[in-house]
């Protein structure tokens, strides 16, 4: 089983719609949680750290369960310029410190 | 700005050949990694390092190795360049944990072509 899953979509929105993508992880000692996002053929850059009581960032909302082991990010009001891909990051002690990253879930926001 | 500077963008190498990929970062960050990505596999951590001279391998270490000599720079090398080994590779750096909460910061990347 794949540390860290995501549904790799691609999910079609149109332009104002709200959307929300999972994301989740294997190991309950895992410490660390962010959301990246990714253009094509470009690198990852870090959209949000996810805290455990939740954090917002403008139209972008990161929820954290340690319980059931997951993640979220939650984009309101979509723009066109979202269209990417989202990508979940991970991070246990016993990895060092680099992160495990979820495969991406595509996301394609429509005029 | 962090910057992670990866000098070759764009790579062509021959089956055999010794590739070197190089990696720079200016922030004195303690961490450096070399991840690939691959379509419909994701980022794989392949080396990473949290200090100089120290290498800890990642998930797919097999091929490659890693060099830090300085500590703002960390290098991949492909002793003998494989078509398997064609991909798009990103090298990443970041404070130890309990500083900014560890988040990575790549380069723009190396496309790496093996023929």
């Amino acid at each position: 089983r794949k540390e860290v899953e995501q549904d790799p979509g691609p999910f079609n929105v149109p332009e104002g719609a709200t959307v929300a993508f999972n994301c989740t992880y294997s190991n309950s000692a895992s410490q660390s949680f962010f959301w990246y996002r990714q253009d094509c053929r470009k690198e990852p850059k870090l959209l949000m750290s996810v805290y455990s009581s939740g954090n917002e960032d403008g139209r972008f909302t990161a929820q954290l369960n340690r319980a059931s082991q997951y993640i979220s990010l939650l984009i309101r009001d979509s723009k066109l310029s979202d269209s990417a891909t989202y990508l979940c990051a991970v991070n246990t002690r016993n990895s060092g410190y680099a992160l495990n990253f979820g495969k991406g879930t595509s996301l394609l926001v429509t005029p | 700005d962090v910057k992670v500077t990866q000098s070759s963008r764009y790579l062509v190498k021959r089956t055999g050949e010794k590739v070197f990929l190089e990696c720079v970062q200016d922030m004195d960050h303690e961490n450096m990694f070399w991840y690939r990505q691959d379509p419909g596999l994701g980022l794989r951590l392949i080396y990473f390092s949290y200090d100089v001279k120290m290498k800890e391998k990642g998930d797919i270490p097999e091929g490659y190795s890693v060099s830090r000599e300085k500590k703002e720079r960390f290098s991949l090398i492909l002793e003998s360049a494989s078509t398997n080994q064609t991909s798009m590779y990103l090298c990443a750096s970041s404070f130890s944990p309990g500083v900014s909460g560890n988040t990575i910061y790549f380069g723009e990347g190396s496309w790496l072509t093996v023929v």
